[in-house]
């Protein structure tokens, strides 16, 4: 079956330093890809999608993400995190052709 | 365009109580989505719909029902509420052909006692 891994609950980093949230899928096609954001008391954000072509992906607010097909992997980044940062981060992974799976999600804290 | 808008916001419910949570989107999109979310659970789909009139069951539709008469409003009915409904519940849609991509609404925070 189908299925996502985040495998950090929570993720502390100081304002300014860089960031990698984790991410493993579990698919056995070519996967459409996902990271979306959640402020507290708010819905989902899409930050970056992957579909095909160059593995490295932007999405917005600084965002970027890096399939590597090897290690199942879809790992999120941010070179210099910002207080406003501090949010729950959800990977997804796309099946059945309209459907998606999410992951337990990642609790960033942000330290000033 | 105010994209997927939900009501309530909030609700408490007695245990047995039923209640309809509401999903409208004016995208016009031809499918839409409910989840439960849980704390350290992330959200599990509850039921989802492809078009007017047709629905079909996500990972965990038992306590719930949906129907689909309009492209914009997707309700979700809750009957006989049981404590272990207690959740976030959050609305999605999303266009034909967009690849997954889905627009989320803000969410109904339910509590059952």
């Amino acid at each position: 079956a189908q299925s996502v891994t985040q495998p950090d609950i929570h993720i502390t980093v100081s304002e300014g330093a860089s960031l990698e949230l984790r991410c493993n899928y579990s698919y056995g096609a070519t996967p459409y890809l996902f990271w979306y954001v959640q402020s507290p008391g708010q819905g989902l954000q899409l930050l970056l999608k992957y579909f095909s072509g160059d593995t490295l992906v932007q999405g917005i607010k600084g965002f970027e993400a890096e399939f590597k097909r090897s290690q199942s992997s879809f790992n999120l980044r941010k070179p210099s995190v910002h207080w406003s940062d501090a949010a729950e981060y959800f990977c997804a992974v796309g099946v059945d052709g309209n459907k998606l799976v999410f992951g337990a999600g990642t609790i960033l804290r942000v330290k000033s | 365009n105010a994209g997927v808008t939900q009501t309530p916001k909030f609700r408490i419910l007695k245990i047995g109580q039923s209640m309809t949570l509401q999903c409208t989107q004016d995208m016009n999109h031809n499918y839409m989505y409910w989840y439960r979310q849980d704390p350290g659970m992330g959200l599990k789909l509850i039921y989802y719909s492809v078009g007017a009139g047709i629905t079909d069951k996500g990972e965990v539709p038992n306590g719930y029902n949906v129907s689909r008469s309009t492209t914009e409003d997707f309700p979700l009915r809750l009957e006989l509420a049981a404590p272990s409904q207690t959740s976030v519940y959050f609305c999605a849609s999303r266009r034909t052909g967009d690849l997954l991509e889905q627009y989320f609404g803000p969410g109904t925070r339910l509590t059952v006692t």
